[in-house]
C-alpha cells in the first residue's frame, strides 16, 4: 500500500537555526498538509497546500514557517529560525480529495 | 478551544470483548468525522469515517455511530484484539470548504490478552 514518507525521523537543531523537514506524499495525491504534536498535546493543523499554493494555514503557521513543493514528489516544511517551543513531532499528510488524509510517521524535532 | 473532545484518556478491555471509544464535538457545522489509530513511533492511520447523513458506518470489526442531536460519536471494536492496543483519535474537517482536521486528544486503548 502506498504511504507517506518523512525524513529525517529525528532532527536535533540549535535554537535560532533553520530546519527543513521533508516529506514524499502518496504519488497520486493532490492535497498536502503539515501537522504537529507537542508532547502531551493534541495533533494540531499547520498548513494545507494544493495546486502549488497554500490553501489554509493556522495561527501557528507564522512568518517563521514556509512550505514548498520543489519538484513533483517532495513537500517540505521550513522553519526559518527555530525556537524552543518548536520542539514537537511534525506529521506530513496527503489526500487525493478532501478526506481521508494519510499520514507519515513523523519527524521528531528537538530544539536545543 | 476544544471543538472535538475525547474525555477518556485511557480504556482497558479484555480480549474478545467490545471496546467503545467516545467522542463529543461542539461545532454543529461539522458534517464528517474520522477515526485514526496511532501506534507509538508511527503516524496516525485512517481507520473509518462517517458522514452526517448517516448514523452508522461499519467496516469489519469497526463500527462508528453518530448521534447528531447529542453531537456525539462512538467507535465500537468487536471483538477486541491485542493488536488493537493503540491511541485512537477522533477528528473532523473544518466547516464547508476547509480541509484542516481538528483532532481530539485521543484515547489510549489497551486490550488485555
Amino acid at each position: 500500500e502506498p504511504e507517506v514518507t518523512q525524513t529525517p525521523s529525528h532532527q536535533v537543531t540549535q535554537m535560532g537555526q533553520e530546519v527543513i523537514l521533508r516529506c514524499v506524499p502518496i504519488s497520486n495525491h493532490l492535497y498536502f498538509y503539515w501537522y504537529r504534536q507537542i508532547l502531551g498535546q493534541k495533533v494540531e493543523f499547520l498548513v494545507s497546500f494544493y495546486n502549488n499554493e497554500i490553501s489554509e494555514k493556522s495561527e501557528i503557521f507564522d512568518d517563521q514557517f514556509s512550505v514548498e513543493r520543489p519538484d513533483g514528489s517532495n513537500f517540505t516544511l521550513k522553519i526559518r529560525s527555530t525556537k524552543l517551543e518548536d520542539s514537537a513531532m511534525y506529521f506530513c499528510a496527503s489526500s487525493q480529495g478532501s478526506q481521508p488524509q494519510h499520514f507519515g510517521d513523523g519527524t521528531r524535532l528537538s530544539i536545543l | 478551544d476544544q471543538q472535538v473532545k475525547q474525555n477518556s484518556p485511557s480504556l482497558s478491555v479484555q480480549e474478545g470483548r467490545i471496546s467503545i471509544l467516545n467522542c463529543d464535538y461542539t461545532n454543529s457545522m461539522f458534517d464528517y468525522f474520522l477515526w485514526y489509530k496511532k501506534y507509538p513511533a508511527e503516524g496516525p492511520t485512517f481507520l473509518i469515517s462517517i458522514s452526517s447523513i448517516k448514523d452508522k458506518n461499519e467496516d469489519g470489526r469497526f463500527t462508528v455511530f453518530l448521534n447528531k442531536s447529542a453531537k456525539h460519536l462512538s467507535l465500537h471494536i468487536v471483538p477486541s484484539q491485542p493488536g488493537d492496543s493503540a491511541v485512537y483519535f477522533c477528528a473532523a474537517p473544518g466547516e464547508a470548504g476547509s480541509y484542516q482536521l481538528t483532532f481530539g486528544k485521543g484515547t489510549k486503548l489497551s486490550v488485555i490478552p
